[in-house]
C-alpha cells in the first residue's frame, strides 16, 4: 500500500519551455502532498505543500509563479515549471500524506529535468 | 545550525555487519522522526517511523530516539550489498507534514 506515482520519470527540454509533472496516490486519497528539490548529493528540500482543492503554500525563497502547483484532487497534484531555465534543471520529487492524520509520507520516484 | 544535522559519510562496512546511522535535531518541539532510504535516482522510501522516544523494530532494523539528548539511530543488522543507499532522517514537530530533512548518510555494503 501507499504507492505515489510520479510522472514523467525524465525530461530533456529547451530552454523557455514549461513542463509539467504529475503526482499521483494510487491507493489511498492525499489530502496533502509535497513538492521538494534536490540536487546532487544534497538532501531534500522543501518546495511546496499542495492541498486538496486550496492554493499550495510556497516556502521562502520559492518562486509561485515559475513553479504553478495544482491539487484539484485527493489522488493528483501537478507540478508546472514555467518558462524553464538550465538553473531549473533537478530532481523533482513528491510526496503524499494519507487524509488521517499523523500518517507519514510516501515519495514518488522523481522527475529528473534538464534544460538545455 | 540546521534543524537536523546527519553526517554525509560515505560509510562503508562488510557484508553481516551491523551498521549504525546516527542524527542530531535541535528543535525541542520535534515529535515525529522517520528514516528513509534513497537509491540513487529515486525517490525516498519509508523505512520506520516513530512517535517521541523509544525503540522501534523492524525486521532487521531497528530505530531508536533518545529526546533527552536529542538523538536519533537507525540500526541495521546482517547488513546486505542490497542496503547500500542514502538513508535520510527526518523530524518534526506538527504531525508527519512539513518535515526536516538531514543531508543524509551515504551507506556501502561490500561483499
Amino acid at each position: 500500500g501507499a504507492v505515489v506515482s510520479q510522472h514523467p520519470s525524465r525530461v530533456i527540454c529547451k530552454s523557455g519551455t514549461s513542463v509539467k509533472i504529475e503526482c499521483r496516490s494510487l491507493d489511498f486519497q492525499a489530502t496533502t502532498m509535497f513538492w521538494y528539490r534536490q540536487f546532487p548529493k544534497q538532501s531534500l528540500m522543501l518546495m511546496a505543500t499542495s492541498n486538496e482543492g486550496s492554493k499550495a503554500t510556497y516556502e521562502q525563497g520559492v518562486e509561485k509563479d515559475k513553479f504553478l502547483i495544482n491539487h484539484a484532487s485527493l489522488t493528483l497534484s501537478t507540478l508546472t515549471v514555467t518558462s524553464a531555465h538550465p538553473e531549473d534543471s533537478s530532481f523533482y520529487i513528491c510526496s503524499a500524506s494519507m487524509s488521517e492524520s499523523n500518517q507519514p509520507q510516501h515519495f514518488g520516484d522523481g522527475t529528473r529535468l534538464s534544460i538545455l | 545550525q540546521k534543524e537536523v544535522e546527519q553526517d554525509p559519510g560515505p560509510l562503508s562496512v562488510p557484508e553481516g555487519a551491523i551498521v549504525s546511522l546516527n542524527c542530531t535535531y535541535s528543535n525541542s518541539a520535534f515529535q515525529y522522526f522517520m528514516w528513509y532510504r534513497q537509491y540513487s535516482r529515486k525517490g525516498p522510501e519509508l523505512l520506520m517511523y516513530t512517535y517521541s522516544s523509544g525503540n522501534k523494530e523492524d525486521g532487521r532494523f531497528t530505530a531508536q530516539v533518545d529526546k533527552s539528548s536529542k538523538y536519533i539511530s537507525l540500526f541495521i543488522r546482517d547488513s546486505q550489498p542490497s542496503d547500500s543507499a542514502t538513508y535520510l532522517c527526518a523530524s518534526n514537530s506538527g504531525g508527519y507534514n512539513k518535515l526536516i530533512f538531514g543531508a543524509g548518510t551515504r551507506l556501502a555494503v561490500h561483499p
